[in-house]
């Protein structure tokens, strides 16, 4: 099926420690987006990338990191550096010729 | 920059009754309103959407609609069931490549009684 696959649903990272969230999408998609979304609270931008190879600094982007070294491929890095990192972080994305952005499932992550 | 205000935050709403969602939106060029559901502990799934070109589209119980003089959209849910409990989400872009700085809004959270 064609869709956006985020992984692990749930991670749990200690103080001090990087972690990384997988999400990969078969949908031929150019750009891609990773939002934080806190309990209760809207969508917050972290990062975006319209192209390989590219990407661009959203809202809250200090503390995470990007890859975009394939097109279906777009992994978001909490690093140790990150206050508060506990949240739902979801993954997106959109072809460039159309409008409309479609959500992954979503990544639960819990600072322990 | 564009900004997204959308109200009511919660909502509460007898089952079969209707159920409004309005939003506002500060940037005229913003020409792209899509409206997500999302349930709990999900990834929010695109219910309608609507261009700046058109006031009004319906898709079965939903609709929206847009005043583009005024800058508001409104999501508007007729024969409420209680599958329809969820959190909303409007939004505004651009469209094209300036669709990356698609702008949310904060939310409003449906309850449907029983």
């Amino acid at each position: 099926d064609g869709g956006i696959t985020q992984s692990p649903k749930y991670l749990f990272r200690k103080e001090g420690q990087n972690v990384t969230l997988s999400c990969e999408q078969n949908l031929n998609h150019d750009a891609m987006y990773w939002y934080r979304q806190d309990p209760g609270q809207g969508l917050r931008l972290i990062y975006y990338s319209q192209i390989v190879n590219d990407f661009q600094k959203g809202d809250i982007a200090e503390g995470y990191s990007v890859s975009r070294e394939k097109k279906e491929s777009f992994p978001l890095t909490v690093t140790s550096a990150k206050k508060n990192p506990t949240a739902f972080y979801l993954c997106a994305s959109r072809l460039s010729s159309g409008n409309t952005i479609y959500f992954g499932e979503g990544s639960w992550l819990t600072v322990v | 920059g564009e900004n997204v205000e959308q109200h009511p935050s919660t909502l509460s709403v007898q089952e079969g009754d209707s159920a409004v969602i309005k939003c506002t939106y500060s940037d005229s060029a913003s020409n792209y309103f899509p409206w997500y559901k999302q349930e709990l502990g999900k990834g929010p799934q695109l219910i309608i959407d609507i261009r700046s070109n058109v006031g009004e589209k319906k898709d079965q119980r939903i609709a929206v609609t847009l005043n583009k003089t005024a800058k508001h959209f409104s999501l508007h849910i007729t024969e409420t069931q209680p599958e329809d409990s969820a959190v909303y989400f409007c939004a505004a872009s651009q469209g094209g490549s300036s669709a990356s700085k698609i702008i949310f809004g904060s939310g409003t959270r449906l309850s449907i009684r029983p």
